[in-house]
């Protein structure tokens, strides 16, 4: 079993829409929660972070970390054809800058 | 401010040769480290750099290796390629040395593709 499950999808929507994007985790010892975007030929980049526990929003997006059920979430809202990417979630191990990453869900935004 | 640069872009090889790749990080941060993403497998750590010392390693074979130089620049070298290292060979730096940072501080590059034929 994977550390950090994800559902790679692929997830289609229509724009405006609400995008519910998932992870699960096994490790107790997870802190911090990551949520990456990856386009096509390029690298992550960070879109949202969290500390245990809560919800945080920045602007469409909000992510939500459930420690007792272990559950990550991504939300986000109107989405737009240029969120088409994929979502990565991740979670730290050990507190190095080493990242535990899910499969990533590849969602795909049509006008 | 200039992102974390990896060269080249692309690279075709045959099984059984040696391939090294670069990473130039963002100025100031003295941490890089290095994934590989595959369809199959996603993403995973490779090994982590800071002042020249190799900090952490992942669960790869000893064919996978790196080193850091002064200036904070990274390589990472694979021996006797297989097909199986066929991938995307990510590079990401950050400011907070090991154990210091949450990974919102980490960078990654646009990556090196590398295709063993």
């Amino acid at each position: 079993q994977k550390e950090v499950e994800q559902d790679p999808g692929p997830l289609s929507v229509p724009e405006g829409a609400i995008v519910s994007l998932n992870c699960t985790y096994s490790n107790s010892a997870f802190q911090y929660f990551m949520w990456y975007r990856q386009y096509s030929r390029k690298g992550p980049e960070l879109l949202m972070y969290t500390y245990s526990s809560g919800n945080k929003e920045d602007g469409r997006f909000t992510a939500q970390v459930d420690k007792s059920s272990k559950y990550i979430s991504l939300f986000i809202r109107d989405s737009q054809p240029s969120d088409s990417a994929t979502y990565l979630c991740a979670s730290i191990n050990g507190g190095y800058n080493k990242l535990i990453f899910g499969a990533g869900t590849r969602l795909a935004v049509h006008p | 401010k200039a992102g974390v640069t990896q060269t080249p872009r692309y690279l075709i090889k045959t099984r059984g040769q040696q391939v090294t790749l670069s990473c130039s990080p963002i100025s100031g941060h003295r941490s890089v480290s290095w994934y590989q993403q595959t369809p199959g497998q996603g993403l995973q750590f490779l090994f982590e750099y800071f002042s020249e010392t190799q900090r952490n390693k992942g669960n790869f074979p000893g064919r996978f290796s790196g080193r850091q130089f002064s200036n904070s620049r990274s390589e990472m070298n694979v021996s006797t390629l297989e097909l199986g290292d066929s991938a995307l060979y990510l590079c990401a730096s950050s400011s907070a040395p090991p154990g210091q940072g949450g990974g919102e501080k980490l960078f990654f590059g646009s990556g090196t593709q590398l295709s063993v034929l």
